[in-house]
């Protein structure tokens, strides 16, 4: 079954709104969440690495106040998508590993991913 | 060019048949990762692989790390595995999620 819940899988949302996705580890505890965005026929670029009870580390290019994200337990991180525009359309997935940050011997787990459609 | 080139883009095949999709990269990597996206857009891991070679079912993963060359085979392939198969490579001292994708394979089996 699925380790990492994430929800809500379809969102539509009027432009200037705001959109809250979460993503959850189910069974296990998670330190670190992963938050990609995947435009079509893109590849997943990472936007930023969710730290439980610390800031979220953003990659370059990708506004920390544009997309809010907050770890406050070890098995929920939140992404929220503020005053969402058109152009925030895209399909966002997170993902988390058994071994914390700096484990590279342990596999993702995915969640589900969320397709935002801003009107 | 892309750190991530994944062969071919598109592959349409006859169920039964043997499937490979090629993945090179440019950067030194701790670890390649192919994962299984759906329709639906979910994503799947289907191995994580540092040296060697690995086997789950139908599914076999090989990689190379002086020619920074992996495949993943299908073997006697049936239209439930239609899905974009997804190429990752984690840069050598990189976070865990840190990945760099390739734009995916994808492949459609016929009955």
């Amino acid at each position: 079954g699925a380790v990492v819940s994430q929800h809500p899988s379809r969102v539509i949302c009027k432009s200037g709104t705001s959109v809250k996705i979460e993503c959850r580890s189910l069974d296990f505890q998670a330190t670190t969440m992963f938050w990609y965005r995947q435009f079509p026929k893109q590849s997943l670029m990472l936007m930023a690495t969710s730290n439980e009870g610390s800031k979220a580390t953003y990659e370059q290019g990708v506004e920390k106040d544009k997309f809010l994200i907050n770890h406050a337990s070890l098995t929920l991180s939140t992404l929220t998508v503020t005053s969402a525009h058109p152009e925030d359309s895209s399909f966002y997935i997170c993902s988390a590993s058994f071994g914390g940050r700096r484990s590279s011997n342990s596999p993702l787990h995915f969640g589900n991913g969320t397709r935002l459609t801003v009107t | 060019k892309n750190e991530v080139e994944q062969s071919p883009q598109n592959l349409t095949a006859q169920e039964g048949e043997f499937i490979t999709i090629n993945c090179s990269y440019s950067v030194g990597i701790s670890a390649l990762h192919w994962l299984q996206q759906h329709p639906g857009g979910g994503i799947v891991s289907l191995f994580m692989l540092s040296s060697g070679k690995k086997k789950h079912g139908r599914l076999i993963a090989t990689i190379n790390i002086q020619e920074k060359h992996s495949s993943l085979h299908i073997t006697a392939s049936h239209p439930r595995d239609s899905a974009v198969y997804i190429c990752a490579v984690l840069n050598y001292g990189g976070s865990q999620g840190n990945l760099i994708f390739g734009k995916g394979t994808k492949l459609s089996v016929k009955p």
